[in-house]
């Protein structure tokens, strides 16, 4: 248990829809990230907030936005939603800003139909 | 991100071997990264590399940073059944404004036979 927890656990939609992922950091960090994980893109880093402020960017999709809340945390939009988005989608966080030093969550299983 | 070769795409191993696994990229990282993700749970960092040559160990894991800063190593020593896993390599290149970039390879897949 990496002491980070993501709820829900499964998620089954329908195209067009819009869900929210939730994340809460371990105990102590002030960092969050989001990553994507599907079959053909592999393991995709999507965005990283610390501490509230969006610290940095990777393959984040336009219909896509997150958020860092002031008890550190964090929620996953994800809007119009169309059957590539299906994917295991994981959150992490760490102490600091330093991605290397970051411990993943369970993850949310994503399953739009 | 930038894009990671990671080979092998998958092993079938003898248990007691040494396995080696590799990434390569065509852009530069500050810093490589190798992560074990078990069946329905997250990646956990099993290694992180932060200098070009630097040779880490943990445990029977051992991993290289190479000269070029393109490049990066696994080896597993006398493995064992609980290696069963996907590995994945991660490059990370920040730059002058402190914006991490990490690129993930696409895994390989270890199954050990007993």
């Amino acid at each position: 248990d990496s002491g980070v927890t993501q709820t829900p656990k499964h998620l089954i939609t329908a195209t067009g829809q819009r869900v929210t992922l939730r994340c809460s950091p371990r105990s102590g960090d002030l960092s969050v990230y989001w990553y994507q994980q599907s079959l053909d893109q592999g393991l995709q880093f999507l965005i990283q907030y610390y501490n509230g402020e969006e610290r940095a960017k990777g393959n984040i999709l336009e219909r896509f936005s997150a958020q860092q809340f002031p008890d550190l945390h964090s929620e996953l939009n994800l809007s119009s939603l169309e059957l590539g988005d299906s994917a295991l989608y994981f959150c992490a966080s760490s102490v600091g800003s330093r991605m290397e030093t970051q411990y993943f969550g369970p993850g949310t299983r994503l399953l739009v139909l | 991100g930038q894009q990671l070769n990671q080979s092998p795409q998958s092993m079938f191993i003898q248990e007691g071997e040494d396995v080696s696994m590799n990434c390569t990229s065509s852009s530069i990282f500050n810093t490589w990264l190798w992560y074990k993700q078990d069946p329905g749970e997250g990646p956990v960092l099993l290694i992180a590399l932060y200098k070009a040559g630097e040779l880490t160990s943990n445990g029977r894991l051992t991993a290289q940073f190479g000269i070029t800063r393109k490049d990066s190593f696994l080896n597993i020593s006398a493995s064992i059944p609980s290696d069963v896993g996907i590995y994945f390599c991660a490059g990370q290149l920040s730059d002058v404004d402190n914006d991490y970039k990490l690129s993930f390879g696409a895994g390989t897949t270890v199954t050990v036979r007993a």
